[in-house]
């Protein structure tokens, strides 16, 4: 089992609808949990990071689900700009600083 | 930008050969990670240095090695090169505190990689 799972997509979507993304994890000491956003051949990075509380960022919604080691991101009103690849991100934080990552899961909006 | 650098940005290599990959880490950041992301994967970590020492470590054979130099900056070496080694290499930087400082800090940021061809 992977340690950090996420539907791979791809997610075709028009402009103006609302998507959501689900990631699940596997180790339930983990301490960190984050989305990154990642264009086509560009460096991962940081959407936002994600409380138990839920936590909102204008268009984008995170939340988490300790007890069911699930993690979720709605986009709300997609833009174009939207379109890339939205990683999954765990932190065990295990005495040093390493981040997991799922393979992603790709969003394409279309006009 | 992150001011996280790193160079070179494209590396086009032999089997067998060694590279070397560089990194610059963001100002009042003290640990440097290295990730390697295949394509269509996401990154993989493959180790951490902090105080110029090796932190921690992930899946990856001893030819995968590195160095973090008193500036923070690092260098991510892979001797003996294999055509599976062909990936994006990724640097992040971040802070590394202690206990509760350690949750609130971090976040890591990461360099415009570097794209390495194995041939």
């Amino acid at each position: 089992r992977k340690e950090v799972e996420q539907d791979p997509g791809p997610f075709n979507v028009p402009e103006g609808a609302t998507v959501a993304f689900n990631c699940t994890y596997s180790n339930s000491a983990s301490q960190s949990f984050f989305w990154y956003r990642q264009d086509c051949r560009k460096e991962p990075k940081l959407l936002m990071s994600v409380y138990s509380s839920g936590n909102e960022d204008g268009r984008f919604t995170a939340q988490l689900n300790r007890a069911s080691q699930y993690i979720s991101l709605l986009i709300r009103d997609s833009k174009l700009s939207d379109s890339a690849t939205y990683l999954c991100v765990v932190n065990e934080l295990r005495g040093y600083n390493k981040l997991i990552f799922g393979a992603g899961t790709r969003l394409a909006v279309h006009p | 930008e992150t001011g996280v650098t790193q160079s070179p940005t494209h590396l086009i290599k032999t089997r067998g050969q060694q590279v070397t990959l560089r990194c610059s880490s963001q100002s009042g950041h003290n640990t440097v990670s290295w990730y390697q992301q295949a394509l269509g994967q996401g990154p993989q970590f493959i180790f951490q240095y902090y105080r110029e020492e090796e932190n921690g470590r992930g899946n990856f054979p001893p030819r995968f090695s590195g160095l973090q130099f008193p500036n923070y900056s690092s260098e991510l070496n892979v001797n003996a090169l294999e055509l599976d080694d062909s990936a994006l290499y990724l640097c992040a930087s971040s802070f590394h505190g202690q206990g509760k400082e350690m949750i609130a800090k971090n976040i890591q940021y990461f360099g415009a990689g570097t794209r390495l061809s194995v041939l």
